[in-house]
This record gives C-alpha cells, sequence and structure tokens, in this order.
C-alpha cells in the first residue's frame, strides 16, 4: 500500500521551454503533497507544500512563479517548471501523506523526475 | 533553527555485523521519527518510524528513540552489502514541520 506515481521519471528539454511533472497516490487520498529537489551528493531540499483546493506554501527563496504547482484533487499534484534555464537541471521527488494518518504519519516518495535543461 | 543532526560518514561494516545509524534532534517537542533510506540516483524509501521511547523491530531493522537524550537510531542487523545507501532520519517537530537530516552513508563491505 502507499504507493506514490512520479511521471515522467526523466525529461531533457530546452532551455526557455516548461516542464510538468505528474504526482499520483494510487492507493490513498493525500492531502497534502510535498515536492522536494536534490542535487548531485546535496541533501533534499523542500520546495513547496501542495494542500488539495489550494494554494501551495513554498518554502524561501523558492520563486512561486517559476515552480507552479496545482493540486486540483486528493490524489493528483502538479508541478510544472516554468522557462527552464540550466540551473534548474535537477532531480525533482514528490511525497505525500495520507490524509486519514495525521500529521505524524510517514511520507511516501515517488520515484522523482530527473529534469536535464539544455 | 531546528536540527536534525546525523553523521555523514561513510560508516563501513562488515557483512553479517551490525549497523547502527544515529541521529540527534534539537526540539525536545517532537513528535515522531522516520527513517529513510536513499540508493545514489534514487528516491527515499521509508524503512521504519517510531512515536513512542524505546524500540521498534521490523525484521532486521531496530528503531530505538529516546526522547530524554532527543536521539534516534537505528539497527541494521546482519548487514548485506544491498544495505549500503544513505539512511536519512526525519523527524517532525512540535510544529508538525519534518526536518531531515543530511544522512549518513552506510558501506557494508563483503
Amino acid at each position: 500500500g502507499a504507493v506514490v506515481s512520479q511521471h515522467p521519471s526523466w525529461v531533457i528539454c530546452k532551455s526557455g521551454t516548461s516542464v510538468k511533472i505528474e504526482c499520483r497516490s494510487l492507493d490513498f487520498q493525500a492531502t497534502t503533497m510535498f515536492w522536494y529537489r536534490q542535487f548531485p551528493k546535496q541533501s533534499l531540499m523542500l520546495m513547496a507544500t501542495s494542500n488539495e483546493g489550494s494554494k501551495a506554501t513554498y518554502e524561501q527563496g523558492v520563486e512561486k512563479d517559476k515552480f507552479l504547482i496545482n493540486h486540483a484533487s486528493l490524489t493528483l499534484s502538479t508541478l510544472t517548471v516554468t522557462s527552464a534555464h540550466p540551473e534548474d537541471s535537477s532531480f525533482y521527488i514528490c511525497s505525500a501523506r495520507e490524509s486519514t494518518g495525521g500529521y505524524n504519519s510517514p511520507l511516501h516518495f515517488g520515484n522523482g523526475t530527473r529534469l536535464t535543461v539544455t | 533553527q531546528k536540527e536534525v543532526e546525523q553523521n555523514s560518514g561513510p560508516l563501513s561494516v562488515p557483512e553479517g555485523a551490525i549497523a547502527s545509524l544515529n541521529c540527534t534532534y534539537s526540539d525536545r517537542g517532537s513528535q515522531s521519527f522516520f527513517w529513510y533510506r536513499q540508493y545514489s540516483g534514487k528516491s527515499p524509501e521509508l524503512i521504519m518510524f517510531i512515536y513512542s521511547n524505546g524500540d521498534k523491530e521490523d525484521g532486521r531493522f531496530t528503531a530505538q528513540l529516546n526522547k530524554a537524550s532527543q536521539y534516534v537510531s537505528l539497527l541494521i542487523r546482519d548487514s548485506q552489502p544491498s544495505d549500503s545507501a544513505t539512511y536519512l532520519c526525519a523527524v517532525n517537530d512540535s510544529n508538525y514541520q519534518l526536518i531531515w537530516g543530511a544522512g549518513t552513508k552506510l558501506i557494508i563491505k563483503p
């Protein structure tokens, strides 16, 4: 149980284009999903918290107009990297917490999306 | 600034031995504690979680929590080469914010 599906697994795009990443909770409902970014050999960095039916909460230093997050249903959140540049190349990972489990329940992670901007 | 600290390693353990990974946290009101395993180039995978003081066992893994001393540990018995990975400690603080440690790299030597 508690499977999170993230798509695509990897994407290569040209500088200036936009890329959409989907995150789905397959067998549970997730009121809250989290988007992380990880550069090689570095720690996980929380980018934003995605709340179903409301605006996402972005961490300090993360541009909300560049990283658009939509959480339209209890099982789907999307991250769109707009006007991507080479410095946006990274490993993007979504995670979700079961709605029924409360704030102390664990996060379940998708398999991540490796974005390369050329 | 609330912190979760882990030794970055690498921690090298012979195959078959017990690997002991440690984590300390600064917020005394922290609520829940998690261990994740992350292989290189992959996303984190939940190994164990613990909420109460004491030990919690799951197969070869044991999580230990000591709230008075503000540390949580993960023991891996009968270590296998496939256990070689980075182990991330995460703590839900008193505001239910998940704080991550930087991870300990574990190497199991055959």
